[in-house]
């Protein structure tokens, strides 16, 4: 299964987009971008997942570049509550999900 | 529709003894994961189980097992407690490989003393 590498720590101001983004260079073809979030205290919770194309839901956008070495999660208008730490994890079955360090997330007011 | 359970929510245990901890999947779904979580190593996969048959296990030792019942419900037991063990134990459920996404519980926080 693919790594990923994601930056530390990140703010947004509140309102405005938040791009979050990750990279997997070793990623096959056959693994999904799976991203998930993590509210201290709670078990993470599913944002989104994606291919090869990009894809959009209710929580968030996910741009996976052509070459699929690299993705950015999109929150587009980030509230107080979106501060959580996102994991970026790259899988086949996504039946046992490498969660690494993620990305927190901070939302400032 | 409910989430997934888990219960208890805590518990403290002394070394050496043993544990289990119980997770009830949303309704439908066969496929259930645990997952421990700590300061010093975060998320890690524990196993996963599907129509009652652990289907996949990560690295950790054989004091740490698990079960699957007809239901869909799930045990995890720890026997012969370390300190090293106390952690926040998460379970997960999907309908098959969580390639929609798993819905985590809340987790049970487990203290070691």
């Amino acid at each position: 299964d693919a790594k990923t590498t994601q930056p530390t720590s990140m703010d947004c101001a509140e309102g405005r987009a938040a791009n979050l983004p990750c990279n997997h260079s070793t990623i096959s073809g056959n693994e999904y971008v799976y991203w998930y979030r993590q509210i201290h205290s709670q078990g993470p919770q599913y944002i989104i997942h994606g291919l090869k194309n990009n894809e959009t839901n209710e929580m968030a956008s996910l741009i996976i570049t052509e070459d699929r070495k690299s993705s950015t999660l999109i929150l587009p208008h980030a509230t107080l509550r979106d501060t959580a730490v996102y994991y970026c994890i790259a899988e086949t079955g996504a039946n046992n999900l490498f969660f690494g360090t993620g990305t927190r997330l901070t939302v400032i007011p | 529709k409910a989430g997934v359970t888990q219960t208890p929510r805590y518990l403290i245990k002394t070394r050496g003894q043993q544990v289990t901890l119980s997770c009830s999947p949303i309704s439908g779904h066969r496929s259930v994961s645990w997952y421990q979580q700590t300061p010093g190593q975060g998320l890690q996969f524990l196993f996963e189980y599907f129509s009652e048959t652990q289907r996949n296990k990560g690295n950790f030792p054989g004091r740490f097992s698990g079960r699957q019942f007809s239901n869909s419900r799930s045990e995890m037991n720890v026997s012969t407690l370390e300190l090293g063990d106390s952690a926040l134990y998460l379970c997960a459920s999907s309908l098959d490989r969580g390639l929609d996404g798993y819905t985590f519980g809340s987790g049970t926080r487990l203290t070691v003393v």
